[in-house]
């Protein structure tokens, strides 16, 4: 069974200050596809950071940014500078190419930043 | 602009009174999927699809039917709806991995109780 943990149901940090969310997932595919999703107020579900499975360079984009450690199935996300509009829930999920279309999410980390 | 749309937005309806949710992207993506999303359990998949014709049960398929009668329609059904179908259900779309990488984009999301 393919599943993704996310251990911490809500967390906060002072605005500028740097933030890790933790990911753990579980599939004994090689090959998949790793994603941050982030879900402001709005509900929009929108794209943070993606990153391939077969790439060992820790995927980054602008403020954030994964340390990606396939052996222990670990995937954890980085917001440097945090910013009240990061405030949101945060959802780790991968894809299996070869499942076609199927989607894992996590439960979710609701984080809000301070000011 | 590259979207993905859901009407309605918000329904409240009564149990049994069947009812359609629509969805619609203009990306000529192949893939397409309906979720919900409940509080504590993250996004669950109900339905996806690879392509036209092609449909899929995901982890929560029961009182659901889809249809992909074309690449940008994704119609999600609801034969009889029961309270426990009270939820908020986003649709998505992606392209295939090798170009699209898998990357899912979301509707706006539709809130739907059934009292």
């Amino acid at each position: 069974a393919q599943t993704v943990t996310q251990s911490q149901p809500e967390m906060s940090v002072q605005e500028a200050e740097t933030v890790t969310l933790s990911c753990t997932y579980d599939t004994s595919e090689s090959n998949y596809y790793l994603f941050w999703y982030k879900q402001p107020p709005s509900r929009q579900m929108i794209l943070v950071i993606r990153q391939e499975a077969y790439k060992q360079q820790n995927a980054t984009e602008n403020r954030f940014s994964v340390n990606f450690q396939k052996a222990a199935k670990s995937f954890s996300l980085k917001i440097s500078d945090s910013q009240l509009g990061d405030t949101a829930m945060y959802f780790c999920a991968f894809i299996l190419p070869n499942t076609g279309n199927q989607f894992y999410f996590g439960t979710g980390t609701s984080l809000t930043v301070i000011p | 602009e590259a979207q993905v749309t859901q009407n309605p937005r918000y329904l409240i309806t009564v149990t049994g009174k069947k009812l359609t949710v629509t969805c619609s992207q203009n990306m000529n993506h192949e893939y397409m999927s309906w979720y919900r999303q409940d509080p504590g359990l993250g996004l669950r998949q109900i339905y996806y699809s690879m392509n036209v014709e092609v449909t899929d049960k995901g982890d929560v398929p029961e009182g659901y039917k889809v249809s992909r009668k074309e690449k940008r329609n994704f119609p999600l059904i609801l034969e009889s709806p029961s309270p426990n179908q009270t939820s908020l259900y986003f649709c998505a779309s992606s392209g295939r991995l090798a170009g699209g990488h898998g990357t899912q984009y979301f509707g706006p999301g539709t809130r739907l109780t059934v009292l």
